[in-house]
């Protein structure tokens, strides 16, 4: 069974912080997805990573799929409040537990 | 349709009950995906259809729960018996194509099932 393991589960930090979310698993996924969830709203695809040590940039969020496909990170450059929510990864049909961020400004 | 819809939005039922849950995927959409989310957890897998084909039906708890797309579009899952751990939000997705994931799998606003 493929699982995926995000860390933090909650990450509460101040307007312009920097921070790293993880994601890791001990199978190898053909791809990765992050997904960010605002309450009451359903999931929303923000990248999807195929490629062994390939990195996305989108505006302020870095992402980047390990080597070996076993794991990935998402990076976030100066927080803004907007940034709060849910944060998910996934691998196909298999979604990690999330990481909670609040952005306080 | 623009996006991915669900009906009802919300739920209460008595324990024992039977419930169904729609899920209209975005037109045209091959691949439609049934999860459980608990709140501030991520989804959980249930089913999946490609076409009106079910694909995989692993992530179903046990045989209370069931699901049919019989034209290839509209779907429903139906809970029989329903007992108060089966309360929790229902979302369905649904993509352009049954491929690989490098297409976006597009959500729903999901379906909240509260089971007195």
């Amino acid at each position: 069974t493929q699982l995926l393991e995000q860390s933090p589960q909650f990450l509460s930090i101040q307007e312009g912080e920097n921070l790293t979310v993880y994601c890791n698993s001990s199978s190898v996924f053909s791809s990765l997805q992050w997904y960010r969830q605002e309450p009451g709203e359903g999931p929303v695809l923000l990248v999807t990573v195929v490629t062994g040590g390939e990195v996305k940039k989108l505006k302020r969020l870095t992402f980047q799929f390990g080597d070996a496909r076993k794991d990935s990170s998402l990076h976030i450059t100066a927080a803004q409040p907007g940034d709060t929510g849910l944060y998910l990864c996934a691998g196909g049909l298999v979604f990690g537990a999330g990481t909670i961020l609040r952005v306080k400004s | 349709g623009a996006g991915v819809s669900q009906s009802p939005r919300y739920k209460v039922t008595k324990r024992g009950q039977d419930v169904a849950l729609r899920c209209d995927p975005i037109s045209g959409h091959v691949s439609l995906y049934w999860y459980r989310q608990a709140l501030g957890q991520g989804p959980e897998f249930l089913t999946y259809f490609n076409y009106e084909a079910q694909q995989d039906k692993s992530g179903l708890p046990n045989d209370r729960f069931s699901a049919e797309r019989p034209e290839g579009s509209i779907s429903t899952l139906t809970i029989q018996r329903t007992e108060q751990r089966d309360s929790a939000m229902y979302r369905c997705a649904s993509r352009s194509s049954g491929g690989a994931w490098g297409e976006t799998q597009y959500f729903g606003p999901g379906t909240r099932l509260l089971v007195l």
